[in-house]
C-alpha cells in the first residue's frame, strides 16, 4: 500500500492564482481530512470528509474548497489565493474516525507570493 | 470548545535524562487524547493514546481528568527521540473533531 499520497511536494503561486491540492488514500478509510501546519500555530483543521460525498468546515476553511466523489480521493481546492495560505498542507486519513489513528501524507509546502 | 496547550516550545536534554512534555486539554466531556510525533523529512504519525495504556518506544502518557493533563514521559531519553511532539484532542460525540497543540521540539543532546 502506498498509504496517503500527496502532489504536488512544493508549490509556489502568485496571489490570486487557483490550484489543487491532491490527496489520495488506499487503505480504503472513510475518513479524510486536511491540515495546515503553520510555524508557532500547530495543525489546524480545514476541512474534512466521514465518507464520499459527505464534506464539512474545520476550524479555518475560508478560501477553501474540497469535494470527496470518491473514498480513495479528497483535493483541497484554492479558489484565490493569498500570501496567508503559505503554509505546508497535510492530509490524513482514518478507517472510520477521530477515535482511530491519523494517517498522514507526505505535506505539501505552498508559498504564495 | 475544545483546546489543547502545550506550554513550551522547545525542550533540550542530554541524552539518559528524562523527558516530561506537558499537555493540558480544555474539554468538559470525555476526551480522547493522543500524541503524535513528526520526526525529521518523515510524516507525522501516531506515537501512542490514552485509551490503549500502552507504552511505545519507552514513552508513556497518563490522563489526569483532574488536572486535564496528558503529560508524555520518557525514563532515559534517546538521541533517535528528537522530533516534533503533538498533543491532539478529540472526542466521541457528534460532530467532533481533532485539535492539535502548538507543539514541542524535542531536543536529545549526545
Amino acid at each position: 500500500n502506498a498509504g496517503v499520497t500527496q502532489t504536488p511536494k512544493f508549490q509556489v503561486l502568485k496571489t490570486g492564482q487557483s490550484m489543487t491540492l491532491q490527496c489520495a488514500q488506499d487503505m480504503n478509510h472513510e475518513y479524510m481530512s486536511w491540515y495546515r501546519q503553520d510555524p508557532g500555530m500547530g495543525l489546524r483543521l480545514i476541512h474534512y470528509s466521514v465518507g464520499a460525498g459527505i464534506t464539512d468546515q474545520g476550524e479555518v476553511p475560508n478560501g477553501y474548497n474540497v469535494s470527496r466523489s470518491t473514498t480513495e480521493d479528497f483535493p483541497l481546492r484554492l479558489l484565490s489565493a493569498a500570501p496567508s495560505q503559505t503554509s505546508v498542507y497535510f492530509c490524513a486519513s482514518s478507517y472510520r474516525g477521530l477515535q482511530e489513528a491519523q494517517y498522514f501524507g507526505p505535506g505539501t509546502r505552498l508559498t504564495v507570493l | 470548545a475544545q483546546r489543547v496547550t502545550q506550554p513550551e516550545k522547545l525542550l533540550s536534554v542530554f541524552k539518559g535524562a528524562p523527558v516530561e512534555l506537558k499537555c493540558n486539554y480544555s474539554y468538559s466531556g470525555s476526551p480522547e487524547l493522543f500524541w503524535y510525533v513528526q520526526y525529521s523529512r518523515q510524516r507525522l504519525q501516531l506515537l501512542l493514546r490514552h485509551i490503549s495504556r500502552e507504552s511505545i518506544k519507552g514513552f508513556t502518557a497518563d490522563l489526569n481528568k483532574g488536572e486535564t493533563s496528558f503529560h508524555l514521559k520518557k525514563p532515559f531519553a534517546q538521541e533517535e527521540d528528537s522530533a516534533m511532539y503533538y498533543c491532539a484532542l478529540t472526542n466521541t460525540g457528534a460532530n467532533s473533531k481533532l485539535t492539535f497543540g502548538k507543539g514541542i521540539t524535542l531536543s536529545v543532546r549526545p
